[in-house]
């Protein structure tokens, strides 16, 4: 079965740098929801977006910004990169519909490393 | 802020041992419970709890929530070395659907 795609599966940028990160969902998924996970901390939610509309946002600094485009795909956009950046960055995707319960499904991951 | 706290840390048990980890949760408007398995990689889907007193099963996994204590325990029987992974708990509010996570169990299963 078809999962979430992230791309890519490994980035490294120096302090200062921009970064961009892309998540294709499930197909047919309508939501998207971005995570940020530590080393050695539980993930933390940082935005999501629901029909290419931002649906709710989390603990995402100023720096971080994000978008869904009209095939679903997600980007989050990370600039004036700091060393407190690195972290695996986990893109998730859910259909709502009409349900009032949609499991998450998480995608690889990207590994940030910022030097 | 939602709220969530994940017990024990983490574990060491042997190979047939059954192990059971718990979660406990403070959110506004409860909508769901998940948990969630994950070893080197990103975390795997295992089960989604929304109505209390109803355990879920799969395979060696279970699991059951009560909404009245807050409180949601997931037991794997005769654990074996590949049960070895963190194990996330999350929940999600009515008001959002945002995941808000516990910091999880580390259950080690030694053969």
């Amino acid at each position: 079965a078809a999962g979430v795609i992230q791309s890519p599966r490994h980035l490294i940028k120096e302090k200062r740098e921009t970064a961009t990160l892309k998540c294709y969902p499930i197909p047919r998924h309508d939501t998207v929801y971005w995570y940020q996970q530590g080393p050695g901390q539980d993930p933390q939610f940082l935005i999501s977006f629901y029909e290419k509309m931002q649906s709710d946002k989390g603990s995402i600094p100023d720096r971080f910004s994000a978008q869904q485009f009209s095939d679903y795909h997600s980007e989050l956009n990370m600039s004036s990169l700091e060393l407190g950046d690195s972290a695996l960055y986990f893109c998730a995707s859910s259909f709502k519909g009409t349900s009032p319960y949609n499991e998450q499904f998480f995608g690889p991951g990207t590994r940030l490393t910022v030097l | 802020e939602d709220k969530v706290v994940q017990s024990p840390l983490s574990l060491v048990v042997h190979e047939g041992d059954t192990v059971t980890l718990n979660c406990s949760y403070e959110v506004t408007n409860f909508r769901s419970l998940l948990w969630y398995k994950q070893e080197k990689k990103a975390p795997t889907f295992l089960f989604m709890l929304t109505s209390s007193g109803i355990e879920k099963k799969s395979g060696r996994l279970s699991s059951i929530l009560d909404k009245k204590e807050l409180f949601s325990i997931l037991n794997i029987t005769a654990t074996q070395t590949g049960d070895s992974a963190v194990y996330l708990c999350a929940v999600e509010g009515s008001n959002d659907y945002k995941l808000s996570f516990g910091a999880g169990t580390t259950v080690t299963v030694r053969a």
